[in-house]
């Protein structure tokens, strides 16, 4: 089946513009997140859903990052005024995100982001 | 506070030449580790889920183990193709946030 999609596969801005990024996670999946990922670092957790409400937000960096998810679905992270430390890969996971579940996470192919 | 360290940071072996890669861990209470793969570019692919200590799976020439301490990845007679970026994470029970490592990241020559 298909897996989790993300679009656009590479995007570059140029400082203080505003950049929105897609994922579209396995269906039926129930959970979501979002992961960025610099050069040489770990996976670095941003925001969690739960269906289309985020109990857990703490990973976003500042208040010029936001996400939402729509339908239980598609889910859009959004970062205005980008800085060049915002320069990134951008990862996607989703997983069936019941209490008891194995609740594996599967990631889609990122986003790379380049600011100017 | 929940906590994982990958070793080594890099590897290289030639074909053939097998050999394990640690994932350590803290974790208030296992719910499960993970190892992933990840390619240059690419988003990491689904390698195993460990849930408990002793447990153990195999893929291929690949060998994922769990002590209540740390995870090995065993790599049996590497080819070039197994050169990717190994990641492990943890999944504390009661919690959905996964806990990832750096990686390691493993050559093998022809």
């Amino acid at each position: 089946g298909a897996g989790v999609s993300q679009s656009p596969s590479n995007k570059v801005t140029e400082k203080g513009k505003d950049v929105e990024l897609r994922c579209d996670p396995i269906s039926g999946h129930t959970a979501l997140y979002w992961y960025r990922q610099s050069l040489g670092q770990g996976l670095e957790f941003l925001i969690y859903f739960q269906g289309n409400s985020a109990p857990d937000k703490s990973g976003l960096p500042s208040d010029r990052f936001s996400a939402e998810r729509t339908g239980g679905s598609v889910s859009t992270l959004t970062i205005q005024r980008t800085q060049q430390e915002d320069s990134a890969v951008y990862l996607c996971a989703s997983s069936w995100g019941g209490p008891g579940s194995t609740d594996t996470q599967y990631f889609g192919p990122g986003t790379r982001l380049t600011v100017l | 506070e929940d906590q994982v360290t990958q070793s080594p940071e890099a590897l290289r072996l030639q074909e053939g030449e097998s050999s394990s890669l640690n994932c350590s861990y803290t974790v208030s209470g296992l719910r499960g580790l993970f190892w992933y793969r990840q390619d240059p570019g690419k988003g990491p692919e689904f390698l195993f889920t460990l849930y408990s200590a002793g447990e153990e799976k195999e893929k291929e020439r690949l060998k994922a183990t769990l002590t209540k301490k740390e995870s090995f990845l065993h790599i049996t007679a590497p080819k070039p193709e197994d050169s990717a970026t190994y990641l492990c994470a943890v999944q504390a029970r009661g919690t959905y946030k996964y806990i990832f490592g750096t990686g390691t990241r493993l050559k093998v020559l022809a």
